[in-house]
């Protein structure tokens, strides 16, 4: 089946600095890309839809300045943290699927940790 | 808003026992319904899916109802196996197939 490859799958950072998040389709074209976000207890929550060459849609109360989405290619999504701070330790995951497919792949996750 | 709802784990099992993972949800319209697995460092598979009042959803042993009266979507095997240990997610579609609406996950731990 289709493989979508996420890295890091932990990272630990010092609150003020930024955290890069890859997300790939290994052996498909994503044309849209989703990234979700889990706070421990809590339900996977979506972030935002980015379609490949096109601005991310955010959803409503994600801050789009904090939470940069790049989608530059068919293979690749990215999401920064831009200057983290505790609160925005969570879990992360991306999920991708092609253009007329339904199904929907995901990506293993990245733990993020601020100190 | 549309939500879903299930049991809070970690669920512990011997192997061989019955499992069933509690799910409900809440939803204007008529929504599918689905099941997600992930296996450790892995990422979420779709398990099974139904997309209407009374389907079945079924795959490697699991099944579950959709079930509009009750607005719930209870996941169930017969005998659980070591393999299964792994977190499982309940969705639901909202707005189009783009809008997955999960549920926190639920640990399963299957011991031999």
């Amino acid at each position: 089946g289709a493989v979508v490859s996420q890295h890091p799958s932990r990272v630990i950072c010092k609150s003020g600095t930024s955290v890069k998040i890859e997300c790939r389709s290994l052996d498909f074209q994503a044309t849209t890309m989703f990234w979700y976000r889990q706070f421990p207890k809590q339900s996977l929550m979506l972030m935002a839809t980015s379609n490949e060459g096109s601005k991310a849609t955010y959803e409503q109360g994600v801050e789009k300045d904090k939470f940069l989405i790049n989608h530059a290619s068919l293979t690749l999504s990215t999401l920064t943290v831009t200057s983290a701070h505790p609160e925005d330790s969570s879990f992360y995951i991306c999920s991708a699927r092609w253009a007329t497919g339904e199904k929907l792949f995901f990506g293993s996750g990245t733990q993020l940790s601020v100190l | 808003g549309d939500s879903v709802t299930q049991m809070e784990g970690p669920v512990t099992l011997s192997e061989e026992a019955f499992l069933t993972i509690n799910c409900t949800y809440t939803a204007t319209g008529y929504p599918s319904l689905f099941w997600y697995v992930q296996y450790p460092g892995e990422g979420l598979q779709l398990l099974l899916k139904a997309t209407k009042a009374d389907d079945k959803g079924s795959n490697k042993g699991f099944e579950a109802t959709y079930r509009k009266e009750t607005t719930s979507f209870h996941l169930e095997k017969g005998s659980v196996q070591v393999s299964d240990s792994a977190v499982y997610f309940c969705a639901l579609n909202s707005g189009g197939y783009n809008k997955l609406i999960f549920g926190a996950g639920t640990r399963l731990a299957v011991h031999p």
